[in-house]
């Protein structure tokens, strides 16, 4: 089993540009969320999936989409790229949320 | 909301025992979870309490006091791989706390 992948590793970006970053896990599990860290905080949830074309609001939802329409694959779109968006991004999966979540390596993605 | 409060730093020798405490607040109860992240790397989960008392794992234990909404980690026989961030979290709305940075000397 791979766990959790996350594409790319490390991403730059300008202002306003677009763009996805990608999540797959293959362990069949119900429930995705994506998180941002800041440094030296905690995570923060950003959207988060019950199960295949069911999405919700984390604490800090704006700039940014979801969408999941298989259980494997749960993307994260940033509209209008911003320097506060500049962060480390985890993905993460469980069985129903409030167990064990399994998270990817992360994105750094840095914003000029 | 949910929120949770952990000390920012804790240093222990090798071979020691550290205890990281975490309050919180939340209007419903999921769970009391832990997280290691050691730097540059994802969060693994060390530990989860859903009733009150002692979870034990190994070198780490947990605890949780439902009623003083409160819990700790526990790490026994220190080693210098220990050193890392540790974070409570609270199911439900997965909320973090900040974390607490271990810091182990020989």
């Amino acid at each position: 089993n791979a766990g959790v992948t996350q594409t790319p590793k490390f991403q730059v970006l300008k202002t306003g540009q677009s763009m996805t970053l990608q999540c797959a896990q293959d362990m069949n599990h119900e429930y995705m969320s994506w998180y941002r860290q800041d440094p030296g905080m905690g995570l923060r949830l950003i959207h988060y999936s019950v199960g295949a074309g069911i999405t919700d609001q984390g604490e800090v939802p704006n700039g940014y989409n979801v969408s999941r329409s298989t259980t494997e694959d749960f993307p994260l779109r940033l509209l209008s790229a911003a320097p506060s968006q500049t962060s480390v991004y985890f993905c993460a999966s469980s069985w129903t949320g409030q167990d064990t979540q399994y998270f990817g390596p992360g994105t750094r993605l840095t914003v000029l | 909301g949910q929120s949770l409060e952990q000390p920012s730093e804790v240093t222990a020798v090798e071979g020691a025992i550290v205890q990281i405490n975490c309050t919180y607040q939340t209007s419903g109860f999921y769970g009391l979870s832990w997280y290691q992240q050691h730097d540059g790397g994802a969060p693994t989960f060390l530990s989860y309490n859903a009733l009150d008392g002692l979870e034990e794992t190994g070198r780490f234990s947990s605890f949780l006091s439902r009623s003083d909404s409160y819990g700790y980690l526990l790490l026994q026989e220190l080693q210098m791989k220990d050193s890392a961030s540790y974070f409570c979290a609270l199911g439900g709305k997965s909320t973090f706390g900040d974390g607490t940075t271990l810091t182990v000397k020989p």
